[in-house]
């Protein structure tokens, strides 16, 4: 399989705080992109990163990508309790495949 | 824009038939997939299609079956249910391939199968 592992599975960190998630992948991709799921809904871009990037911002939101090392990793700064989700990062292989981590399911305390 | 709507919300069927999922797009998406989550995972890829009369096999087809008679619409068929088929199915549509466009995606449908 193609599917990228997350870490940790789960965060549990106080409102304030800022929260690092990561992704590993298996092989070349086109983009990586981070999704966040509220609990039973469906998923929400957040942000995407080429393959030729290597940082990218969007808000309280920080993405890197190490292509040597087929890694990802996600920091959402000064946390908030709205930000309580799983979040989820999916590759883009051959320009048409999407394959999607495992998760970090994330819990911000007030 | 109604986005991408999934129907229906909930479903059970017993093991040996066969249901549509329906899905359905109004932002003019060549890109369509299907995908289900299983629980405390993440989405596999089912099946895709890049434009209408186009589908491919993702990541876990067998037991499933699409078409794509029109840009809007994306059904994807059971046709036999299995228990091993319980999940949550998401479908999902973006404006194209390539390495730029986001998915985005429907509310799900959650299926048991008894």
């Amino acid at each position: 399989s193609q599917q990228g592992e997350e870490d940790p599975q789960a965060l549990s960190i106080q409102e304030g705080e800022n929260a690092t998630m990561n992704c590993s992948y298996k092989t070349s991709i086109n983009n990586l992109q981070w999704y966040r799921q509220n609990s039973g809904r469906g998923l929400v871009h957040l942000i995407l990163i080429r393959s030729n990037e290597r940082e990218k911002h969007s808000g309280r939101l920080r993405v890197t990508l190490d292509t040597s090392k087929k890694s990802s990793s996600l920091l959402i700064t000064a946390s908030r309790a709205a930000d309580t989700a799983s979040y989820f990062c999916a590759t883009l292989y051959n320009f048409n495949k999407f394959y999607f981590g495992s998760g970090t399911k994330l819990n911000v305390k007030p | 824009n109604a986005g991408v709507t999934q129907t229906p919300k909930f479903q059970v069927l017993k093991t040996g038939q066969s249901m549509t999922l329906q899905c359905a797009q109004d932002m003019n998406h060549e890109y369509m997939s299907w995908y289900r989550q299983d629980p405390g995972m993440g989405l596999r890829l089912i099946h895709y299609s890049v434009g209408a009369g186009i589908t491919d096999q993702g990541e876990v087809p067998n037991g499933y079956n699409v078409s794509r008679s029109t840009t809007e619409d994306f059904p994807l068929r059971l046709l036999s249910a299995a228990p091993s088929q319980t999940s949550v199915y998401f479908c999902a549509s973006s404006l194209s391939t390539g390495t730029d466009y986001e998915q985005y995606f429907g509310p799900g449908t959650r299926l048991t199968v008894t």
